[in-house]
């Protein structure tokens, strides 16, 4: 089974809303990742965990809260957003962070819009 | 820096044609190099990956790419394109020196597949 998922698939928030992202694997990966897509664009980095522990932060705004409770959940906690933030967000995980190689593997993604 | 260069931002086929998808790379080392497509509004799905061994590697729905050092390139073909092709594709190239599993993504192409 290589399945990631995400939930919700969609979400409308107003810019005062606090809503959370959700991402779950049962593979065993002991990495996991969050992505933000603009429309035809490539992924961008936003988060790294490596067994539960952050390890890449790409300076993010921290209006975004990432949190990995345990080694299968991955979440993605959304405060006072702006209309710009709108995007797909994508998680992936992989067996680990080093070593390797190893490929990551992406969820279905959230399509979120800020208004 | 590492950097991943689609040169085609939209390429037209017809059904049935044969298809060939352009990846350059610029790498210090020996990379790992992977094609992931993404239909709309949906996640990324790896086709296939080089980590080592035979420079051409096969993937998932008849895709096969061809590793060409000499040429830093990683170019995708498949035979006979499906209707179900239509999708962007991109080209991945990781990880990065400090040895994290963070790939760099080419900016993609967008197949459309015509009748």
């Amino acid at each position: 089974d290589t399945e990631v998922t995400q939930t919700p698939k969609h979400l409308v928030m107003g810019m005062t809303n606090k809503k959370s992202l959700k991402c779950e694997q049962h593979m065993g990966h002991r990495a996991m990742y969050w992505y933000k897509q603009k429309a035809k664009k490539p992924p961008e980095l936003m988060f790294v965990y490596s067994y539960e522990k952050l390890s890449i932060n790409e300076s993010v705004p921290s209006r975004f809260s990432p949190e990995c409770p345990n080694s299968s959940l991955l979440n993605l906690h959304l405060h006072a957003l702006q209309p710009e933030d709108s995007a797909l967000y994508l998680c992936a995980s992989s067996r680990t962070v080093s070593g390797g190689p190893y490929e990551q593997y992406f969820g279905p993604g959230t399509r979120l819009t800020v208004t | 820096a590492q950097s991943v260069t689609q040169p085609d931002i939209h390429i037209t086929v017809s059904e049935g044609a044969s298809l060939e998808l352009r990846c350059n790379y610029s790498y210090g080392a020996t990379p790992y190099l992977f094609w992931y497509v993404q239909s709309p509004g949906q996640g990324l799905q790896l086709l296939l990956k080089y980590f080592s061994g035979d420079t051409l590697v096969q993937g998932i729905k008849g895709f096969e790419a061809e590793f060409k050092r000499s040429q830093s390139s990683f170019n995708l073909r498949k035979p006979s394109v499906h209707w179900s092709d239509a999708a962007e594709y991109f080209c991945a190239v990781g990880p990065s020196p400090g040895g994290y599993q963070k790939v760099t993504f080419g900016t993609g192409t967008k197949l459309q597949v015509i009748p």
